[in-house]
């Protein structure tokens, strides 16, 4: 597609759910970023992807976040037993490989996630 | 570790004049830095980078921002703001040149008045 597709836009859950949001990136963007966006706060890295590798999660706040990509294509990101401090805009981005395009990060529009 | 300040967390102007946000960087060497705006549901758009050269970096809108190494900044500028750039900007730089991932500020609200 043109762009970085996030879904869903918004997300709504209980205390103690799991979930899932979804990232599709750029076709030919083998990196892949994650980021959280807590309100009034900017964007915490979470996850690197080159590929279907993950060389950098150290931005992953707790072993309830898990992230998964297939390939250079879907990425999906997994909160377990969610806490309400989990609540932000999580943020997916993606581009060409390190080194290839400075100007090539595509943000996507974002995942909402509410946990109540 | 790299990191970015945004002092400013809400700054108000009025449509048609000049606007100046701050960005101050903590880096050692010379640092990969950008500006990026983010309207309400949208995604991150980027304005505008500086890598080398030329220390006065034009953008997209209208924006410019000049990268001073003797203060470790690197301000965004505008001559007349528009209400539409009403908005929330971040500063970012390249925290790591093996994944190149990108440390943010915390952002600055803009709010134009008429």
């Amino acid at each position: 597609g043109a762009g970085v597709s996030q879904s869903p836009s918004n997300k709504v859950t209980e205390k103690g759910k799991d979930v899932e949001l979804r990232c599709d990136p750029i076709s030919g963007h083998t990196a892949l970023y994650w980021y959280r966006q807590r309100l009034g706060q900017g964007l915490e890295f979470l996850i690197y992807f080159q590929g279907n590798s993950a060389p950098d999660k150290s931005g992953l706040p707790s072993d309830r976040f898990s992230a998964e990509r297939t390939g250079e294509s879907v990425s999906t990101l997994t909160i377990q037993r969610t806490q309400q401090e989990d609540s932000a805009v999580y943020l997916c981005a993606s581009r060409f490989p390190p080194g290839a395009d400075y100007y090539g990060y595509t943000f996507g529009s974002g995942t909402r996630l509410t946990v109540v | 570790a790299q990191s970015v300040t945004q002092p400013d967390i809400h700054i108000t102007v009025s449509e048609g004049a000049s606007l100046e946000l701050r960005c101050n960087y903590s880096y050692g060497a010379t640092p990969y830095l950008f500006w990026y705006v983010q309207s309400p549901g949208q995604g991150l758009q980027l304005l505008l980078k500086y890598f080398s050269g030329d220390t006065l970096v034009q953008g997209i809108k209208g924006f410019e921002a000049e990268f001073k190494r003797s203060q470790s900044s690197f301000n965004l500028r505008k001559p007349s703001v528009h209400w539409s750039d009403a908005a929330e900007y971040f500063c970012a730089v390249i925290s790591n040149f093996g994944n190149e991932k990108l440390t943010f500020g915390t952002g600055t609200r803009l709010t134009i008045i008429p």
